[in-house]
Protein backbone atom coordinates (compact mmCIF):
# COMPACT_ATOMS: atom_id res chain seq x y z
CA UNK A 1 0.00 0.00 0.00
CA UNK A 2 0.84 3.45 -0.69
CA UNK A 3 2.61 5.89 2.55
CA UNK A 4 0.71 9.29 2.30
CA UNK A 5 1.99 12.37 4.56
CA UNK A 6 -0.10 15.52 4.74
CA UNK A 7 1.00 19.08 6.08
CA UNK A 8 -0.32 20.70 8.05
CA UNK A 9 -1.74 17.75 10.53
CA UNK A 10 -3.76 20.69 12.06
CA UNK A 11 -4.36 23.88 12.41
CA UNK A 12 -6.25 26.90 13.53
CA UNK A 13 -7.06 30.01 11.22
CA UNK A 14 -9.11 33.29 11.25
CA UNK A 15 -12.23 33.46 9.33
CA UNK A 16 -11.45 34.72 5.85
CA UNK A 17 -8.05 33.44 5.24
CA UNK A 18 -6.99 30.74 3.34
CA UNK A 19 -5.52 27.62 4.03
CA UNK A 20 -3.17 25.19 1.72
CA UNK A 21 -2.96 21.66 2.84
CA UNK A 22 -0.77 19.79 0.98
CA UNK A 23 -0.60 15.51 0.32
CA UNK A 24 2.50 13.94 -0.56
CA UNK A 25 2.67 10.02 -1.87
CA UNK A 26 5.91 8.06 -1.42
CA UNK A 27 4.96 6.78 -5.22
CA UNK A 28 3.34 7.55 -8.56
CA UNK A 29 -0.35 6.83 -8.23
CA UNK A 30 -3.13 7.92 -11.11
CA UNK A 31 -6.00 8.95 -9.10
CA UNK A 32 -5.94 10.62 -5.89
CA UNK A 33 -8.82 12.62 -4.51
CA UNK A 34 -9.68 15.11 -1.68
CA UNK A 35 -12.41 14.30 1.22
CA UNK A 36 -14.08 16.27 4.19
CA UNK A 37 -15.14 15.19 7.32
CA UNK A 38 -16.97 17.61 9.26
CA UNK A 39 -17.54 17.15 12.88
CA UNK A 40 -19.01 13.79 13.94
CA UNK A 41 -19.94 12.96 10.04
CA UNK A 42 -18.77 10.56 7.44
CA UNK A 43 -16.62 11.26 4.65
CA UNK A 44 -17.94 13.27 1.31
CA UNK A 45 -16.03 13.78 -1.81
CA UNK A 46 -14.51 16.94 -2.73
CA UNK A 47 -12.82 16.08 -6.18
CA UNK A 48 -10.53 14.30 -7.79
CA UNK A 49 -7.19 15.64 -8.77
CA UNK A 50 -6.35 14.97 -12.00
CA UNK A 51 -2.70 15.08 -13.03
CA UNK A 52 -1.92 17.55 -16.16
CA UNK A 53 -5.80 18.84 -15.95
CA UNK A 54 -8.46 20.52 -14.28
CA UNK A 55 -9.68 18.79 -11.09
CA UNK A 56 -13.12 17.21 -11.23
CA UNK A 57 -15.37 18.33 -8.28
CA UNK A 58 -19.01 16.97 -6.60
CA UNK A 59 -21.55 18.61 -6.85
CA UNK A 60 -21.79 21.38 -4.04
CA UNK A 61 -17.98 22.29 -3.92
CA UNK A 62 -16.40 24.91 -6.81
CA UNK A 63 -12.86 25.38 -7.88
CA UNK A 64 -13.04 29.10 -6.07
CA UNK A 65 -13.44 27.82 -2.81
CA UNK A 66 -11.05 24.60 -2.63
CA UNK A 67 -8.73 24.93 -5.77
CA UNK A 68 -6.78 22.08 -6.56
CA UNK A 69 -3.56 21.50 -7.73
CA UNK A 70 -1.80 18.02 -9.17
CA UNK A 71 1.44 19.12 -10.67
CA UNK A 72 3.05 15.69 -10.50
CA UNK A 73 1.91 11.55 -10.14
CA UNK A 74 2.74 11.68 -5.74
CA UNK A 75 1.81 15.19 -5.11
CA UNK A 76 -1.40 17.68 -4.82
CA UNK A 77 -2.27 20.56 -2.69
CA UNK A 78 -5.83 21.22 -2.09
CA UNK A 79 -6.74 25.01 -0.74
CA UNK A 80 -9.55 26.04 1.81
CA UNK A 81 -10.40 29.76 0.33
CA UNK A 82 -11.95 32.65 2.79
CA UNK A 83 -12.68 30.61 5.81
CA UNK A 84 -15.89 30.12 7.76
CA UNK A 85 -16.05 28.25 11.07
CA UNK A 86 -18.32 25.84 8.57
CA UNK A 87 -15.15 24.87 6.96
CA UNK A 88 -14.07 23.13 10.38
CA UNK A 89 -13.68 19.90 9.41
CA UNK A 90 -10.97 17.54 8.89
CA UNK A 91 -9.73 17.24 5.20
CA UNK A 92 -8.15 14.17 3.99
CA UNK A 93 -6.61 12.67 0.32
CA UNK A 94 -6.68 9.19 -0.63
CA UNK A 95 -5.02 7.51 -3.63
CA UNK A 96 -6.40 4.97 -5.50
CA UNK A 97 -3.75 1.10 -5.82
CA UNK A 98 -2.63 -1.65 -4.20
CA UNK A 99 -2.79 -5.04 -6.17
CA UNK A 100 -6.59 -4.44 -7.44
CA UNK A 101 -5.65 -0.92 -7.86
CA UNK A 102 -9.47 -0.04 -6.96
CA UNK A 103 -8.30 -0.37 -3.13
CA UNK A 104 -8.49 3.29 -1.88
CA UNK A 105 -5.47 4.41 0.64
CA UNK A 106 -5.78 7.54 3.25
CA UNK A 107 -3.46 10.24 4.43
CA UNK A 108 -3.71 11.01 8.43
CA UNK A 109 -5.57 13.96 7.57
CA UNK A 110 -5.75 17.28 8.34
CA UNK A 111 -7.98 18.85 11.39
CA UNK A 112 -8.50 22.48 10.60
CA UNK A 113 -10.61 24.83 13.23
CA UNK A 114 -11.85 27.99 11.66
CA UNK A 115 -12.59 31.13 14.55
CA UNK B 1 -27.07 9.22 -6.24
CA UNK B 2 -26.25 5.58 -4.65
CA UNK B 3 -28.03 5.02 -0.63
CA UNK B 4 -25.38 3.35 1.73
CA UNK B 5 -26.91 2.82 4.92
CA UNK B 6 -25.06 0.86 7.76
CA UNK B 7 -26.20 -0.56 11.13
CA UNK B 8 -25.98 -0.20 13.94
CA UNK B 9 -24.88 2.97 14.17
CA UNK B 10 -23.55 2.41 18.01
CA UNK B 11 -22.39 -0.67 18.92
CA UNK B 12 -20.76 -1.26 22.35
CA UNK B 13 -19.29 -4.58 23.44
CA UNK B 14 -17.27 -6.60 26.43
CA UNK B 15 -13.57 -7.32 25.11
CA UNK B 16 -13.53 -11.13 24.04
CA UNK B 17 -17.55 -10.61 22.31
CA UNK B 18 -18.16 -10.89 18.37
CA UNK B 19 -19.70 -8.47 16.47
CA UNK B 20 -21.43 -8.06 12.78
CA UNK B 21 -21.57 -4.86 11.20
CA UNK B 22 -24.22 -4.25 8.59
CA UNK B 23 -23.74 -2.65 4.75
CA UNK B 24 -26.74 -1.96 2.52
CA UNK B 25 -26.53 -0.47 -0.78
CA UNK B 26 -29.48 0.60 -2.77
CA UNK B 27 -27.23 0.20 -6.12
CA UNK B 28 -25.51 -2.00 -8.10
CA UNK B 29 -21.37 -1.66 -7.53
CA UNK B 30 -17.72 -1.83 -9.03
CA UNK B 31 -16.40 -1.57 -5.32
CA UNK B 32 -17.30 -1.68 -1.60
CA UNK B 33 -14.43 -1.19 0.70
CA UNK B 34 -14.68 -1.49 4.80
CA UNK B 35 -12.03 1.03 6.53
CA UNK B 36 -11.23 1.68 10.38
CA UNK B 37 -11.25 5.05 11.47
CA UNK B 38 -9.03 4.79 14.73
CA UNK B 39 -9.79 7.32 17.29
CA UNK B 40 -6.85 9.51 15.94
CA UNK B 41 -9.04 10.14 12.77
CA UNK B 42 -6.60 8.03 10.78
CA UNK B 43 -8.31 5.44 7.79
CA UNK B 44 -6.97 2.38 7.55
CA UNK B 45 -8.56 -0.13 4.56
CA UNK B 46 -9.68 -3.05 5.62
CA UNK B 47 -11.00 -4.97 2.44
CA UNK B 48 -11.60 -4.84 -0.67
CA UNK B 49 -14.55 -6.96 -1.49
CA UNK B 50 -17.38 -6.09 -4.15
CA UNK B 51 -18.18 -9.57 -3.94
CA UNK B 52 -17.40 -12.92 -2.25
CA UNK B 53 -15.45 -13.60 1.46
CA UNK B 54 -12.47 -12.27 2.88
CA UNK B 55 -10.61 -13.24 6.07
CA UNK B 56 -7.90 -11.11 8.03
CA UNK B 57 -7.17 -12.19 11.09
CA UNK B 58 -10.05 -11.99 13.55
CA UNK B 59 -11.92 -9.93 10.73
CA UNK B 60 -13.88 -10.79 8.04
CA UNK B 61 -16.09 -9.90 5.24
CA UNK B 62 -18.73 -11.05 3.08
CA UNK B 63 -20.07 -9.11 0.21
CA UNK B 64 -23.60 -10.55 -1.51
CA UNK B 65 -23.79 -8.05 -4.46
CA UNK B 66 -27.01 -9.52 -5.88
CA UNK B 67 -28.70 -8.86 -2.64
CA UNK B 68 -26.98 -5.79 -2.44
CA UNK B 69 -25.39 -5.92 1.38
CA UNK B 70 -22.02 -6.81 2.82
CA UNK B 71 -20.94 -7.70 6.25
CA UNK B 72 -18.12 -7.11 8.22
CA UNK B 73 -17.42 -10.07 11.12
CA UNK B 74 -15.32 -9.19 14.21
CA UNK B 75 -14.12 -11.69 16.36
CA UNK B 76 -12.89 -11.60 19.90
CA UNK B 77 -12.74 -7.85 19.70
CA UNK B 78 -10.21 -5.85 21.59
CA UNK B 79 -10.21 -2.50 22.85
CA UNK B 80 -7.79 -1.69 19.77
CA UNK B 81 -10.95 -2.35 18.07
CA UNK B 82 -12.88 0.96 19.17
CA UNK B 83 -13.42 3.45 16.33
CA UNK B 84 -15.71 4.33 13.71
CA UNK B 85 -15.99 1.09 10.73
CA UNK B 86 -17.05 2.54 7.46
CA UNK B 87 -18.33 1.00 4.12
CA UNK B 88 -17.67 2.81 0.87
CA UNK B 89 -19.40 1.89 -2.40
CA UNK B 90 -18.21 2.76 -6.09
CA UNK B 91 -21.61 3.11 -8.15
CA UNK B 92 -21.53 0.36 -11.18
CA UNK B 93 -21.99 2.92 -14.09
CA UNK B 94 -21.52 0.50 -16.58
CA UNK B 95 -18.68 2.08 -18.02
CA UNK B 96 -14.93 2.24 -16.67
CA UNK B 97 -14.00 2.50 -12.98
CA UNK B 98 -14.15 6.31 -12.19
CA UNK B 99 -12.41 5.10 -8.32
CA UNK B 100 -15.27 7.68 -6.77
CA UNK B 101 -16.34 6.23 -3.46
CA UNK B 102 -19.62 6.55 -1.61
CA UNK B 103 -19.23 6.17 2.50
CA UNK B 104 -22.02 5.18 4.90
CA UNK B 105 -22.57 7.41 8.14
CA UNK B 106 -20.34 4.52 9.85
CA UNK B 107 -20.73 2.26 12.83
CA UNK B 108 -19.12 3.79 16.34
CA UNK B 109 -18.04 0.53 17.71
CA UNK B 110 -16.72 0.72 21.59
CA UNK B 111 -15.14 -1.90 22.89
CA UNK B 112 -14.88 -1.97 26.96
CA UNK B 113 -12.26 -3.94 28.89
Amino acid sequence: SAVISQKPSRDICQRGTSLTIQCQVDSQVTMMFWYRQQPGQSLTLIATANQGSEATYESGFVIDKFPISRPNLTFSTLTVSNMSPEDSSIYLCSVSGGQSSYEQYFGPGTRLTVT
Amino acid sequence: GIQVEQSPPDLILQEGANSTLRCNFSDSVNNLQWFHQNPWGQLINLFYIPSGTKQNGRLSATTVATERYSLLYISSSQTTDSGVYFCAVELNTGGGSNYKLTFGKGTLLTVNP
